[in-house]
């Protein structure tokens, strides 16, 4: 079954505590990108990738990091996570030949 | 200014009803159009794509494109309950840049 996967789905950790919230997809797409959801903000992007070691940022990059070291993964990083990063986050992809966006199941973060 | 503006809502229709969702965009350089679903809590799912001017129809969906006017719109024929959700209206400009509004809140009364 073609999908992204992202994982935890729930994650609960406290300021500074450095995680990674993994994403992999298998349909071979070029594209990957991040995203955080916010009430009355929409998605707004945080970093996105045409291609394997090939970022580059968003509208929200601070605070953040990535790594696009093969085509299927594409983790996002928080090296030193602080409450205002509390948020729901999504990974989606796509192929640069037919650009739509398939996105994760969404990884619901909270920083106390 | 935002790339991608829509009316927040909430919009109620009732059930059977035509609902109407709208969207405009700002840059002229956009090439694709897109709406997805999103029930609450859940990831974004894509209902329609719209490439150029003019109507199109899947089923009870209908996405309208107006280039000039510079505004997409979605109509959902004979509203069902299951449809109440945040509808949220997409451009992609080239390559693989996408830029989402922040969504219409749907709710179908039974």
């Amino acid at each position: 079954e073609a999908q992204v996967t992202q994982n935890p789905r729930y994650l609960i950790t406290v300021t500074g505590k450095k995680l990674t919230v993994t994403c992999s997809q298998n349909m071979n797409h070029e594209y990957m990108s991040w995203y955080r959801q916010d009430p009355g903000l929409g998605l707004r992007q945080i970093y996105y990738s045409m291609n394997v070691e090939v970022t580059d940022k968003g509208d929200v990059p601070e605070g953040y990091k990535v790594s696009r070291k093969e085509k299927r993964n594409f983790p996002l990083i928080l090296e030193s996570p602080s409450p205002n990063q509390t948020s729901l986050y999504f990974c989606a992809s796509s192929s640069t030949g037919a650009p739509v966006l398939h996105f994760g199941n969404g990884t619901r973060l909270t920083v106390t | 200014q935002k790339e991608v503006e829509q009316n927040s809502g909430p919009l109620s229709v009732p059930e059977g009803a035509i609902a109407s969702l709208n969207c405009t965009y700002s840059d002229r350089g956009s090439q694709s159009f897109f709406w997805y679903r999103q029930y609450s809590g859940k990831s974004p799912e894509l209902i329609m794509s719209i490439y150029s001017n003019g109507d199109k129809e899947d089923g009870r969906f209908t996405a309208q494109l107006n280039k000039a006017s510079q505004y997409v719109s979605l109509l959902i024929r004979d509203s069902q309950p299951s449809d109440s959700a945040t509808y949220l209206c997409a451009i992609n400009l080239t390559g693989n840049q996408f830029y989402f509004g922040t969504g219409t809140s749907l709710t179908v009364i039974p």
